[in-house]
Protein backbone atom coordinates (compact mmCIF):
# COMPACT_ATOMS: atom_id res chain seq x y z
CA UNK A 1 0.00 0.00 0.00
CA UNK A 2 0.89 3.61 -0.07
CA UNK A 3 2.56 4.98 3.20
CA UNK A 4 4.48 7.86 4.02
CA UNK A 5 6.57 8.47 7.05
CA UNK A 6 8.29 11.69 8.88
CA UNK A 7 9.06 12.48 12.38
CA UNK A 8 7.21 14.75 14.18
CA UNK A 9 9.13 17.44 15.40
CA UNK A 10 12.63 19.09 14.73
CA UNK A 11 14.39 21.54 16.69
CA UNK A 12 17.32 23.39 15.15
CA UNK A 13 19.68 26.72 16.45
CA UNK A 14 19.28 29.57 13.69
CA UNK A 15 22.22 28.89 11.22
CA UNK A 16 22.98 25.39 11.04
CA UNK A 17 21.53 23.02 9.04
CA UNK A 18 18.57 21.25 8.39
CA UNK A 19 18.10 17.81 7.95
CA UNK A 20 14.23 16.48 8.01
CA UNK A 21 13.78 12.77 6.56
CA UNK A 22 11.02 10.73 5.23
CA UNK A 23 10.27 7.22 4.17
CA UNK A 24 7.75 6.02 1.84
CA UNK A 25 6.50 2.08 0.60
CA UNK A 26 4.97 2.59 -2.60
CA UNK A 27 7.57 1.96 -5.26
CA UNK A 28 6.26 2.97 -7.85
CA UNK A 29 6.43 6.53 -7.14
CA UNK A 30 7.46 8.86 -9.82
CA UNK A 31 7.95 12.30 -8.26
CA UNK A 32 8.60 13.09 -4.71
CA UNK A 33 7.52 16.62 -3.48
CA UNK A 34 8.47 18.88 -0.77
CA UNK A 35 5.93 21.33 0.81
CA UNK A 36 6.28 24.27 3.12
CA UNK A 37 3.32 25.16 5.23
CA UNK A 38 3.10 27.92 7.81
CA UNK A 39 0.91 28.68 10.37
CA UNK A 40 -2.58 29.38 8.54
CA UNK A 41 -1.38 29.18 5.56
CA UNK A 42 -1.68 27.11 2.58
CA UNK A 43 1.15 24.67 1.05
CA UNK A 44 3.79 26.23 -1.00
CA UNK A 45 5.72 23.55 -3.00
CA UNK A 46 9.23 24.20 -2.31
CA UNK A 47 11.07 21.38 -4.37
CA UNK A 48 10.27 18.14 -6.55
CA UNK A 49 12.70 15.30 -7.53
CA UNK A 50 12.11 12.84 -10.38
CA UNK A 51 12.61 9.25 -8.95
CA UNK A 52 15.09 8.46 -11.57
CA UNK A 53 17.15 11.31 -9.65
CA UNK A 54 19.37 10.62 -6.40
CA UNK A 55 19.88 14.66 -5.81
CA UNK A 56 18.68 17.95 -6.25
CA UNK A 57 19.60 21.46 -5.10
CA UNK A 58 18.32 24.92 -5.50
CA UNK A 59 19.67 27.45 -3.30
CA UNK A 60 19.48 26.49 0.33
CA UNK A 61 17.80 23.35 -0.37
CA UNK A 62 19.24 20.10 -1.35
CA UNK A 63 17.05 17.17 -1.51
CA UNK A 64 18.69 13.60 -1.33
CA UNK A 65 17.10 10.31 -2.64
CA UNK A 66 17.82 7.08 -2.10
CA UNK A 67 15.17 5.11 -3.98
CA UNK A 68 16.51 1.13 -2.81
CA UNK A 69 15.66 1.88 0.73
CA UNK A 70 12.81 4.47 -0.19
CA UNK A 71 13.99 7.18 2.03
CA UNK A 72 13.98 11.17 0.60
CA UNK A 73 15.72 13.97 2.87
CA UNK A 74 15.42 17.77 2.46
CA UNK A 75 18.21 19.43 3.58
CA UNK A 76 17.92 23.47 4.61
CA UNK A 77 21.22 25.00 4.50
CA UNK A 78 21.99 28.17 6.91
CA UNK A 79 18.27 27.94 8.14
CA UNK A 80 16.61 31.15 9.26
CA UNK A 81 13.83 31.70 11.76
CA UNK A 82 11.64 32.49 8.45
CA UNK A 83 12.12 28.25 7.94
CA UNK A 84 9.93 27.73 10.83
CA UNK A 85 6.83 25.44 9.34
CA UNK A 86 5.43 22.42 8.71
CA UNK A 87 7.40 20.38 5.80
CA UNK A 88 5.36 18.02 4.26
CA UNK A 89 6.98 15.16 2.05
CA UNK A 90 4.65 13.39 -0.75
CA UNK A 91 4.74 10.71 -3.13
CA UNK A 92 2.91 10.70 -6.23
CA UNK A 93 2.70 7.10 -7.62
CA UNK A 94 2.25 6.58 -11.35
CA UNK A 95 -0.58 3.92 -10.68
CA UNK A 96 -2.89 6.39 -8.85
CA UNK A 97 -1.85 9.86 -9.72
CA UNK A 98 -2.31 10.64 -6.13
CA UNK A 99 -0.39 12.52 -3.70
CA UNK A 100 0.31 10.85 -0.96
CA UNK A 101 1.58 13.05 2.21
CA UNK A 102 3.56 12.27 5.06
CA UNK A 103 2.52 13.35 8.60
CA UNK A 104 4.66 16.67 8.42
CA UNK A 105 7.39 17.57 10.35
CA UNK A 106 7.49 20.98 12.34
CA UNK A 107 10.67 22.35 12.37
CA UNK A 108 11.08 25.06 14.97
CA UNK A 109 14.59 27.27 14.63
CA UNK A 110 15.56 28.87 17.59
CA UNK A 111 17.85 31.95 18.11
CA UNK B 1 -2.71 37.61 -9.59
CA UNK B 2 -2.75 34.22 -7.46
CA UNK B 3 -2.42 30.87 -9.24
CA UNK B 4 -4.99 28.87 -8.02
CA UNK B 5 -7.39 30.52 -5.78
CA UNK B 6 -10.52 29.46 -3.33
CA UNK B 7 -13.02 30.91 -2.03
CA UNK B 8 -13.71 31.54 0.72
CA UNK B 9 -11.03 31.59 2.98
CA UNK B 10 -13.02 31.14 5.80
CA UNK B 11 -16.62 29.61 6.45
CA UNK B 12 -18.18 29.01 9.32
CA UNK B 13 -21.76 27.26 8.89
CA UNK B 14 -24.19 25.19 11.25
CA UNK B 15 -24.96 21.35 10.94
CA UNK B 16 -27.15 20.82 8.57
CA UNK B 17 -25.99 23.80 5.74
CA UNK B 18 -25.45 23.09 2.14
CA UNK B 19 -22.15 24.93 1.79
CA UNK B 20 -19.42 25.62 -1.59
CA UNK B 21 -16.39 26.12 -1.88
CA UNK B 22 -15.20 27.31 -5.26
CA UNK B 23 -11.90 27.08 -6.50
CA UNK B 24 -10.26 28.33 -9.88
CA UNK B 25 -6.52 28.21 -11.40
CA UNK B 26 -5.48 30.34 -14.59
CA UNK B 27 -2.55 28.24 -15.29
CA UNK B 28 -3.97 26.35 -18.15
CA UNK B 29 -3.38 23.01 -16.10
CA UNK B 30 -5.72 19.57 -17.08
CA UNK B 31 -6.05 18.28 -13.95
CA UNK B 32 -7.51 19.59 -10.32
CA UNK B 33 -8.01 17.73 -7.19
CA UNK B 34 -9.39 18.94 -3.90
CA UNK B 35 -7.45 17.50 -0.80
CA UNK B 36 -8.85 17.68 2.82
CA UNK B 37 -6.96 18.58 5.61
CA UNK B 38 -7.73 17.14 9.45
CA UNK B 39 -7.23 18.80 12.65
CA UNK B 40 -3.93 16.88 13.04
CA UNK B 41 -2.76 18.03 9.85
CA UNK B 42 -2.90 14.79 7.86
CA UNK B 43 -3.44 15.42 4.23
CA UNK B 44 -6.01 13.66 1.95
CA UNK B 45 -6.71 13.47 -0.86
CA UNK B 46 -10.60 13.66 -2.18
CA UNK B 47 -11.33 14.11 -6.11
CA UNK B 48 -9.59 14.70 -9.09
CA UNK B 49 -10.77 16.07 -12.39
CA UNK B 50 -9.03 16.00 -15.40
CA UNK B 51 -10.45 17.61 -18.18
CA UNK B 52 -13.55 18.28 -16.75
CA UNK B 53 -13.45 13.96 -15.99
CA UNK B 54 -13.36 12.85 -12.39
CA UNK B 55 -10.44 10.17 -11.82
CA UNK B 56 -10.23 10.07 -8.82
CA UNK B 57 -13.21 9.18 -6.06
CA UNK B 58 -11.97 8.43 -2.52
CA UNK B 59 -13.84 7.27 0.19
CA UNK B 60 -15.77 9.98 1.11
CA UNK B 61 -19.37 10.83 1.87
CA UNK B 62 -21.81 11.02 -0.74
CA UNK B 63 -22.57 14.78 0.65
CA UNK B 64 -19.53 15.89 -1.04
CA UNK B 65 -19.72 16.74 -4.80
CA UNK B 66 -17.29 18.09 -6.83
CA UNK B 67 -18.24 19.83 -9.96
CA UNK B 68 -16.08 20.87 -12.64
CA UNK B 69 -17.77 23.55 -15.48
CA UNK B 70 -14.63 24.34 -17.35
CA UNK B 71 -11.34 22.91 -16.67
CA UNK B 72 -10.24 25.90 -15.10
CA UNK B 73 -12.95 25.20 -12.35
CA UNK B 74 -13.65 22.38 -9.60
CA UNK B 75 -15.67 23.14 -6.87
CA UNK B 76 -16.76 21.42 -3.79
CA UNK B 77 -20.49 21.18 -2.65
CA UNK B 78 -21.28 20.33 0.70
CA UNK B 79 -24.88 18.90 1.99
CA UNK B 80 -25.87 18.52 5.32
CA UNK B 81 -22.66 19.84 6.77
CA UNK B 82 -21.69 17.73 10.03
CA UNK B 83 -19.59 18.35 12.76
CA UNK B 84 -16.34 16.00 11.25
CA UNK B 85 -16.88 18.27 8.27
CA UNK B 86 -14.71 20.92 9.91
CA UNK B 87 -11.29 20.74 8.07
CA UNK B 88 -8.69 22.83 5.79
CA UNK B 89 -10.08 22.03 2.09
CA UNK B 90 -7.25 22.64 -0.66
CA UNK B 91 -7.76 23.17 -3.94
CA UNK B 92 -4.94 21.89 -6.34
CA UNK B 93 -3.56 21.55 -10.04
CA UNK B 94 -1.60 20.34 -12.10
CA UNK B 95 -0.55 20.39 -15.84
CA UNK B 96 -1.72 16.62 -16.34
CA UNK B 97 -1.85 13.92 -14.65
CA UNK B 98 1.23 11.82 -13.84
CA UNK B 99 1.40 9.49 -16.83
CA UNK B 100 1.08 13.23 -18.75
CA UNK B 101 3.01 15.70 -18.05
CA UNK B 102 2.04 16.49 -14.97
CA UNK B 103 5.07 16.58 -12.39
CA UNK B 104 3.84 19.92 -10.35
CA UNK B 105 1.29 20.24 -8.24
CA UNK B 106 -0.14 23.40 -7.05
CA UNK B 107 -2.27 24.46 -4.20
CA UNK B 108 -4.76 27.23 -3.30
CA UNK B 109 -4.13 28.87 0.20
CA UNK B 110 -6.91 26.53 1.45
CA UNK B 111 -10.41 27.32 2.61
CA UNK B 112 -10.92 26.51 6.74
CA UNK B 113 -15.07 25.17 7.04
CA UNK B 114 -15.81 25.08 10.57
CA UNK B 115 -19.11 23.95 11.50
CA UNK B 116 -20.83 24.35 15.06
Amino acid sequence: GEDVEQSLFLSVREGDSSVINCTYTDSSSTYLYWYKQEPGAGLQLLTYIFSNMDMKQDQRLTVLLNKKDKHLSLRIADTQTGDSAIYFCAERSYNTDKLIFGTGTRLQVFP
Amino acid sequence: DTAVSQTPKYLVTQMGNDKSIKCEQNLGHDTMYWYKQDSKKFLKIMFSYNNKELIINETVPNRFSPKSPDKAHLNLHINSLELGDSAVYFCASSQDSVRGSGNTIYFGEGSWLTVV
